[in-house]
């Protein structure tokens, strides 16, 4: 069974730019999740899609989206990047979306805004 | 709201030694779980395990094992006879059983195993 793949591992981008990242889940999972991974705000929340429907969304600027496709695949887009930006993006896959079903994660995308 | 608090930054420990790492959390839900997750230096956060709020067993898993204790809010986690492949940041994590369905991660524990 296929775990979750996240593209790419690493990305280099230059502030103002945009990015896309890029998670496929679990097959039959349903749900994904996002999160930053930075040294001094640790692991947060992002943003959770289930059935191509946002459902829970973290405290994030604007610049931060995503979506989800009917095949589960889902995107994670930043605008306009910031330095602050460089952090490990991991997302999380999800047979329903709930803490009952767990969560496994990807190896994360890392994201370098120079 | 829900906090995590791991207080433990590094710990450094020889090959063969047992170490625990604490987990603190808050919550005012009675509904909710625990979770270890374990990152090594690839990225991933690969689960060890996870525990809602009405089983208060401890578990025993070949040289791991957890000790969840609603009385002091703390769900610690215990390698026995560590190995250098151990070596890696652990994270207690926190999720509500209801309702908005995230994952509130502690600041993590890095674990120095060496030879």
């Amino acid at each position: 069974k296929a775990g979750v793949t996240q593209t790419p591992r690493y990305l280099i981008k230059t502030r103002g730019q945009q990015v896309t990242l890029s998670c496929s889940p679990i097959s039959g999972h349903r749900s994904v999740s996002w999160y930053q991974q930075t040294p001094g705000q640790g692991l947060q929340f992002l943003f959770e899609y289930f059935s191509e429907t946002q459902r829970n969304k973290g405290n994030f600027p604007g610049r931060f989206s995503g979506r989800q496709f009917s095949n589960s695949r889902s995107e994670m887009n930043v605008s306009t990047l910031e330095l602050g930006d460089s952090a490990l993006y991991l997302c999380a896959s999800s047979l329903a979306g709930s803490m009952r079903s767990g969560y496994t994660f990807g190896s994360g995308t890392r994201l370098t805004v120079v | 709201a829900q906090k995590v608090t791991q207080a433990q930054t590094e710990i450094s420990v020889v090959e063969k030694e047992d170490v625990t790492l604490d987990c603190v959390y808050e919550t005012r839900d009675t509904t909710y779980y625990l979770f270890w997750y374990k990152q090594p230096p690839s990225g991933e956060l690969v689960f060890l395990i996870r525990r809602n709020s009405f089983d208060e067993q401890n578990e025993i898993s070949g040289r791991y094992s957890w000790n969840f204790q609603k009385s002091t809010s703390s769900f610690n986690f215990t390698i026995t006879a560590s190995q250098v492949v151990d070596s890696a940041v652990y994270f207690c994590a926190l999720g509500m059983g209801t309702g908005f369905q995230k994952l509130v991660f502690g600041t993590g524990t890095r674990l120095l195993v060496s030879p």
